[in-house]
């Protein structure tokens, strides 16, 4: 169960820039904007790498950006380095639940 | 100092049950809508269950609705999770999680095994 729907994996070599997508409705993604972005390494704690669609967290790559077009949220990565290489997850808040849920998750690989 | 500590992990057979909890320290914790994910041997992350901010709002994810119970004591500052019915799949690192705007606070997590 997966209520936003992300690409299963993206690909780039270094110094490319990518985007990762993150599909909703409504009533989650195109009708808030309180779209946020994590990247996760496995067997650490995630981080907060993008908030509210496109504010970077105090100490986050000006690499990462974030976007919305209707109700469709991107993240883009440019200059891409070998250390970007992770999971990356969107989350939004629903007036469904009124809460917040979470993408299904892309796998980034820096070739 | 940011802390959240999950507790209350480890070894259970199918069917069983198991409580998790969650102590926040170094935050308003009552400000914030709090969560559970978890990630599962070689998946990615699960969102598994989330409470509102004064505790009268509550999401589960399909694959553990009516199994599990997200509570919160804010007087404790502890958020737990009660898990029943316990299946194989079931089986994963759960993190405890706050966040709101640009704050985001996760714990390090704790191990779920469900097995025979």
């Amino acid at each position: 169960q997966s209520a936003l729907t992300q690409p299963a994996s993206v690909s780039g070599s270094p110094g490319q820039s990518i985007t990762i997508s993150c599909s909703g409705t409504s009533s989650d993604v195109g009708g808030y904007n309180y779209v946020s972005w994590y990247q996760h390494h496995p067997g650490k704690a995630p981080k907060l790498i993008i908030f509210d669609v496109s504010n970077r967290p105090s100490g986050v790559s000006i690499r990462f950006s974030g976007s919305k077009s209707g109700n469709t949220a991107s993240l883009t990565i440019s200059g891409l380095q070998v250390e970007d290489e992770a999971d990356y997850y969107c989350t939004s808040y629903t007036s469904k639940t009124t809460l917040e849920i979470f993408g299904g998750g892309t796998k980034l690989t820096v070739l | 100092e940011v802390q959240l500590v999950e507790s209350g992990g480890g070894l259970v057979q199918p069917g069983g049950s198991l409580r998790l909890s969650c102590s926040a320290s170094g935050f308003t914790f009552s400000n914030y809508a709090l969560h559970w994910v978890r990630q599962a041997p070689g998946r990615g992350l699960e969102y598994v269950s989330a409470i509102s901010r004064n505790g009268d709002r509550t999401y589960y994810a399909d694959s553990v609705r009516g199994r599990f119970t997200i509570s919160r004591d804010d007087s404790g500052n502890t958020l737990y999770l009660q898990m029943s019915s316990l299946r194989g799949e079931d089986t994963a690192v759960y993190f405890c999680a706050a966040w709101h705007s640009s704050s985001s606070f996760w714990g390090q997590g704790t191990l779920v095994t469900v097995s025979s």
